[in-house]
C-alpha cells in the first residue's frame, strides 16, 4: 500500500499564480519530510526539509509546512514562473541517518502557463 | 563541485542482453543507493549500499544485482534484462549520518526490447 499520497496528480496555473500542493502519508516513525522538484528528464533537486512536530520553512518562493499530528504536509508556490513546471515529490524518512528508509510519493506534476 | 553522475545517460537493450549502468560522485558519501522510477509510482529502492562491499537489498532487489569497489563508484548489473526492466533509473548518494540529505543523478533511461 502507498504509504505517500500527493495531491493533485497534475496541476495548471497561469505564470504568476500561487499554487498549493498536498502530501499526506501513514510512515511510522516519520523522522523528516522532504520536497524535491523533478524538471523533465533530470535528476530530485530538494528544496526544503521538515523535521519538527508543527514545522515550516520558506526557501524564496517556496514555502512549506508539515504537521506530524495529521501526518500531512502542503507545499506552497507563491508567483509561479514557468520555470516552475516540474513534477514535485514528497519523500518521508522514518530516520535521520542511512540507516533510514524513504518513502517516495508519486509527485504532482506542474504546469505553468503563459 | 558536488555531484552525482550517471552513464549511460540512455540505452537499448534487447531482452536477455546484460546491462551495467555506473554511478560516481565526488562527495565521498558513505552511502549510495539505486533506485527505479516508473510512472505513476514514488521511486522504489533497489540497492542501498553504506560503504566499500557493504550492499544491501531494498524492496524490489530481484533481477538486479550491485557492485561497490570504490567509495565514490557504485554500478547496478542486470543480468539477462527483461522488458519490465524497462524504466528510469537514479543514483543518489549520502552522508551516513546525514540519511535524510539525498544527492541524486540526472537518471539512465533503459529501454530493453
Amino acid at each position: 500500500k502507498t504509504q505517500v499520497e500527493q495531491s493533485p496528480q497534475s496541476l495548471v496555473v497561469r505564470q504568476g499564480e500561487n499554487c498549493v500542493l498536498q502530501c499526506n502519508y501513514s510512515v511510522t516513525p516519520d523522522n523528516h519530510l522532504r520536497w524535491f522538484k523533478q524538471d523533465t528528464g533530470k535528476g530530485l533537486v530538494s528544496l526544503t526539509v521538515l523535521v519538527d512536530q508543527k514545522d515550516k520553512t520558506s526557501n524564496g518562493r517556496y514555502s512549506a509546512t508539515l504537521d506530524k499530528d495529521a501526518k500531512h504536509s502542503t507545499l506552497h508556490i507563491t508567483a509561479t514562473l514557468l520555470d516552475d513546471t516540474a513534477t514535485y515529490i514528497c519523500v518521508v524518512g522514518d530516520r535521520g541517518s542511512a540507516l533510514g528508509r524513504l518513502h517516495f510519493g508519486a509527485g504532482t506534476q506542474l504546469i505553468v502557463i503563459p | 563541485d558536488m555531484k552525482v553522475t550517471q552513464m549511460p545517460r540512455y540505452l537499448i537493450k534487447r531482452m536477455g542482453e546484460n546491462v551495467l549502468l555506473e554511478c560516481g560522485q565526488d562527495m565521498s558519501h558513505e552511502t549510495m543507493y539505486w533506485y527505479r522510477q516508473d510512472p505513476g509510482l514514488g521511486l522504489q529502492l533497489i540497492y542501498i549500499s553504506y560503504d566499500v562491499d557493504s550492499n544491501s537489498e531494498g524492496d524490489i532487489p530481484k533481477g538486479y544485482r550491485v557492485s561497490r569497489k570504490k567509495r565514490e563508484h557504485f554500478s547496478l548489473i542486470l543480468d539477462s534484462a527483461k522488458t519490465n526492466q524497462t524504466s528510469v533509473y537514479f543514483c543518489a548518494s549520502s552522508l551516513r549520518n546525514s540519511g535524510n540529505t539525498l544527492y541524486f543523478g540526472e537518471g539512465s533511461r533503459l529501454i530493453v526490447v
